[in-house]
C-alpha cells in the first residue's frame, strides 16, 4: 500500500540499549522528518532529511543517530537508549516541506 | 529561529457550540501555515493550510484566518461534534534560503462533549 509505515509500533528496551526505528514511505518525496512527542512539548524536530545523503539535525538531535541512503528509508538510532527517550517518534514526509504526511508512530519505552 | 505559541493547551466545548484556537509566530519570513489534527493513536493528519497572501479560508466547518501584520492565525470549527475531538498542532513555514522546515505549536486538546 502506499503511503508512509512505521515499525515496530511498540518498544521496550533497557538503558544503554541500541534501538533503530524504522520508516519507509512509497511517494518518493524527497523531504522526511523525525518527530517526538512528549506531553507539554508537542512535537519537538529531532532531525531531518532534504534528499538521500543529506541529513540535517532539529531541535532535539542529542542521542539521536539518523541516515538517508535510500530515498524512501530514514531510520532513526539510539546509540545508547535513556529514559529520557521514552516517547512517542513520529516520521514524516513531504514533498517541499510544506504539507507533511506523518506515519503511525512508534511508541518506545525505556526502561 | 521562528517561536510558534498556541492557547488554549485545552479547550472544552459542547456539541454545537464553535471552538477557536490561536497561534502567534515570530518569524515575518513565514508564509505557509498548515493546521494538523491528530486523532488519539495515530499520527498528525492536515485539516487545512493557508498561504501568507489570503486573509481567510474555508472548508465545510473549518476556517483559518491569518493576519500577517499582528502575526497571528487562527483555527476556527463550527458546529463542533464530538468526531472533532483531537489534538490540534498549528505550524509557520519560513521560506527563506530554499529552508520550509515548518515549526509546530504546542497543540491544544479540543473534548467536546455529547
Amino acid at each position: 500500500d502506499a503511503g508512509i509505515t512505521q515499525s515496530p509500533r511498540y518498544k521496550i528496551t533497557e538503558t544503554g540499549r541500541q534501538v533503530t526505528l524504522m520508516c519507509h514511505q512509497t511517494w518518493s518525496h524527497s523531504y522526511m522528518f523525525w518527530y517526538r512527542q512528549d506531553l507539554g512539548h508537542g512535537l519537538r524536530l529531532i532531525y531531518y532529511s532534504a534528499a538521500a545523503d543529506i541529513t540535517d539535525k532539529g531541535e532535539v538531535p542529542d542521542g539521536y543517530v539518523v541516515s538517508r541512503s535510500k530515498t524512501e528509508n530514514f531510520p532513526l538510532t539510539l546509540e545508547s537508549a535513556t529514559r529520557s527517550q521514552t516517547s512517542v517518534y513520529f516520521c514524516a514526509s513531504s514533498e517541499r516541506a510544506e504539507k507533511l504526511f506523518f506515519g503511525s508512530g512508534t511508541q518506545l519505552s525505556v526502561l | 529561529g521562528e517561536n510558534v505559541e498556541q492557547h488554549p493547551s485545552t479547550l472544552s466545548v459542547q456539541e454545537g457550540d464553535s471552538a477557536v484556537i490561536k497561534c502567534t509566530y515570530s518569524d515575518s519570513a513565514s508564509n505557509y501555515f498548515p493546521w494538523y489534527k491528530q486523532e488519539l493513536g495515530k499520527g498528525p493528519q492536515l485539516i487545512i493550510d493557508i498561504r501568507s497572501n489570503v486573509g481567510e479560508k474555508k472548508d465545510q466547518r473549518i476556517a483559518v484566518t491569518l493576519n500577517k501584520t499582528a502575526k497571528h492565525f487562527s483555527l476556527h470549527i463550527t458546529e463542533t461534534q464530538p468526531e472533532d475531538s483531537a489534538v490540534y498542532f498549528c505550524a509557520a513555514s519560513p521560506a527563506s534560503g530554499g529552508s520550509y522546515i515548518p515549526t509546530f505549536g504546542r497543540g491544544t486538546s479540543l473534548i467536546v462533549h455529547p
